[in-house]
């Protein structure tokens, strides 16, 4: 079965400091990855997908960049962080190969910019 | 771009029915997702629609009309577990010509006893 991991879970960090969260898939090849934000009493706002290694698309300009290094890693960083960078992190992967593209999250990260 | 709207919360007794609308506007619809998630965790997957009609699973149902832009997710004999956000997502095409959901900020279900 297929499992998706994130780490940290939470994590508190100073205005002006960078930022490197990971998301690892287990259990399936080739996966769609995406990364998302959830601010308090807000929606899920997707930040960026990929579709294979090296792929990247941003849905929506900002400080943070996303790296997949290789097929089953998703990386979201950032130089700089703002306070309005605090919010939990959702890492999600869905099968191209099955017919709904489901999206499967992981357990997330809980960040706090001061 | 696409919009999707549904109600910011909702109160219900256990053991009845509540039902959870969601209306949407999209481009290149291509399915229609609804996640639960409780308070601090992920969403987990509830049930997906693509075609018009409704879907069973257990105590909760979902429906979808494509031409209407709605669709509902049916929670039967409610529990005071399913206290919980349900998030409607719509897939559609994105800007960079993917097929992409895009989530609603999702309804808040309070069961009391």
């Amino acid at each position: 079965s297929q499992t998706i991991h994130q780490w940290p879970a939470t994590l508190v960090q100073p205005v002006g400091s960078p930022l490197s969260l990971e998301c690892t898939v287990e259990g399936t090849s080739n996966p769609n990855l995406y990364w998302y934000r959830q601010a308090a009493g807000r929606g899920l706002q997707l930040l960026f997908y990929s579709v294979g290694i090296g792929q990247i698309s941003s849905e929506v300009p900002q400080n943070l960049s996303a790296s997949r290094p290789q097929d089953r890693q998703f990386i979201l960083s950032s130089k700089k962080l703002l306070l309005s960078d605090s919010g939990f992190y959702l890492c999600a992967w869905s099968d191209k190969r099955g017919g709904t593209d489901t999206q499967y999250f992981g357990p997330g990260t809980r960040l706090t910019v001061l | 771009g696409q919009n999707i709207d549904q109600p910011t919360e909702m109160t219900a007794t256990e053991g009845a029915i509540v039902q959870i609308n969601c209306t949407y506007q999209t481009s290149g619809f291509n399915g229609l997702f609804w996640y639960q998630q409780h308070a601090g965790e992920a969403p987990t997957f509830l049930s997906y629609n693509v075609l018009d009609g409704l879907e069973e699973k257990g105590r909760f149902s979902s429906f979808l009309s494509r031409s209407k832009g709605y669709s509902y997710l049916l929670l039967k004999e409610l529990q005071m577990k399913d206290s919980a956000s349900y998030l409607c997502a719509v897939r559609g095409r994105a800007s960079g010509g993917s097929y992409i959901p895009t989530f609603g900020r999702g309804t808040s279900l309070i069961v009391h006893p």
